[in-house]
């Protein structure tokens, strides 16, 4: 069946670092990708999605581009900040999940002043 | 904005109570999703919901049933609450049925049964 992959947390970095958290996907014929974040204390919220190959999402500084040869979806930042402490999860939705959002496991990243 | 309220942040309940959680939303979504999260294991699908007074199982459905009377009204139902339904549950929206819907959450609810 359909499933996501993400990289274990948690992922603690300094301030103005670089980020990446990686993604992969196993999926039956062209999933679109997400990845959500989730602050403390709040529900999940979109941050940023592809629904087509070599599409790239971008949202606050993240971006994560669709790639099929790879079956990956990783989420990058050049230079994160304290507020992007969260949890993210990447995620697809695919017809042969009957339109219904399968989600990773979660990335907790910490963010060190 | 797209807004997702639920009932209660925080419910404390006893082993074998029936506990209802509530879930609406405003802006007129046809889906509604309710999911478990608990660390290690990400969001699992419990049941959702694409119409009035329709549902679907999902991933993880026994031990819950849902209702859905109202368009904008989603609620969760455990019918004799288990400790090992202690976890958040998170309610979420989305427009139509179709690929790629952005899902709207609400802020969950941390339920502990004792």
């Amino acid at each position: 069946g359909d499933s996501v992959t993400q990289m274990e947390g948690p992922v603690t970095l300094s301030e103005e670092a670089f980020l990446t958290i990686n993604c992969t996907y196993t999926a039956t014929g062209y999933p679109s990708l997400f990845w959500y974040v989730q602050y403390p204390g709040e529900g999940l919220q979109l941050l940023l999605k592809a629904t087509k190959a070599d599409d790239k999402g971008s949202n606050k500084g993240f971006e994560a581009t669709y790639r099929k040869e790879t079956t990956s979806f990783h989420l990058e930042k050049g230079s994160v900040q304290v507020s992007d402490s969260a949890v993210y999860f990447c995620a697809l939705s695919a017809y042969s999940s009957a339109s219904k959002i399968i989600f990773g496991s979660g990335t907790r990243l910490s963010i060190r002043p | 904005d797209v807004k997702v309220t639920q009932s209660s942040r925080y419910l404390v309940k006893r082993t074998g109570e029936k506990v209802f959680l509530e879930c609406v939303q405003d802006m007129d979504h046809e889906n509604m999703f309710w999911y478990r999260q608990d660390p290690g294991l990400g969001l699992r699908l419990i049941y959702f919901s694409y119409d009035v007074k329709m549902k679907e199982k999902g991933d993880i459905p026994e031990g819950y049933s849902v209702s859905r009377e109202k368009k904008e009204r989603f609620s969760l139902i455990l019918e004799s609450a288990s400790t090992n339904q202690t976890s958040m549950y998170l309610c979420a929206s989305s427009p139509d049925r179709g690929l790629a819907d952005t899902q709207y959450f609400g802020p969950g609810t941390r339920l502990t049964v004792l």
